[in-house]
């Protein structure tokens, strides 16, 4: 069984810090996924990596896949408690890609 | 625009009842799933289904049912429900590739859950 590893599991900061969460396996995926959670809802995708060391940029989210793919981290700079929810890291399984592995989040708590 | 509804948002039902969650999807997703969340477990993986008439078993679906009778719609049953069935309930779909090829990004559209109470 593949399994994602989030870390921390809660995160508590103050408006304006910078944090990063991270999502780690001892598996290779072909994609990695970021979601984000708000209380009362469903996970909304964030984004999507794809190659070894990729890095992309939303806003003020940073996210970065590793070389070998079994990792990644999602680094928030200058936090707002708009960014305050619970963060998933999800993977296809590579013996069945049509469905994926989720990681159990980091839970964020961005106080003003 | 496309979404992906559930019905009810909240339920409360008895030991021992039968129940089943509505999922809706316009988005015309080949593939459909269904979570639960709890505390502490994550997304756990129920059912899921690639296609008209195919349903497969995740890792927790002793107690749940589902059936896939058309592309938009796949509805969760549970037959006689428990306390330990207590939870979040997750709709999800994602897109397959044409030729039934899976796409390896698997990014999931989810709903916006069902709250269920089992007293």
């Amino acid at each position: 069984t593949q399994l994602l590893e989030q870390s921390p599991q809660f995160l508590s900061i103050q408006e304006g810090e910078n944090l990063t969460v991270y999502c780690n396996s001892s598996s290779v995926f072909s994609s990695l996924q970021w979601y984000r959670q708000e209380p009362g809802e469903g996970p909304v995708l964030l984004v999507t990596v794809v190659t070894g060391g990729e890095v992309k940029k939303l806003k003020r989210l940073t996210f970065q896949f590793g070389d070998a793919r079994k990792d990644s981290s999602l680094h928030i700079t200058a936090a707002q408690p708009g960014d305050t929810g619970l963060y998933l890291c999800a993977g296809p399984y590579n013996t069945n890609a049509g469905k994926s592995t989720f990681g159990d989040g980091t839970t964020l708590t961005v106080k003003p | 625009d496309a979404e992906i509804t559930q019905s009810p948002r909240h339920k409360i039902t008895e030991t021992g009842r039968q129940v089943t969650l509505a999922c809706h999807q316009t988005w015309n997703h080949n593939n459909m799933f269904w979570y639960r969340q709890d505390l502490g477990h994550g997304l756990r993986l129920i059912h899921y289904s690639y296609g008209v008439q195919d349903t497969n078993k995740g890792e927790v679906s002793d107690g749940y049912s589902v059936s896939r009778s058309n592309t938009e719609d796949l509805p969760l049953t549970l037959e006689s429900a428990a306390s330990s069935q207590t939870s979040v309930y997750f709709c999800a779909s994602s897109r397959s590739l044409a030729g039934g090829t899976y796409s390896s990004y698997n990014e999931q559209f989810f709903g916006p859950g069902t709250r269920l109470t089992v007293l």
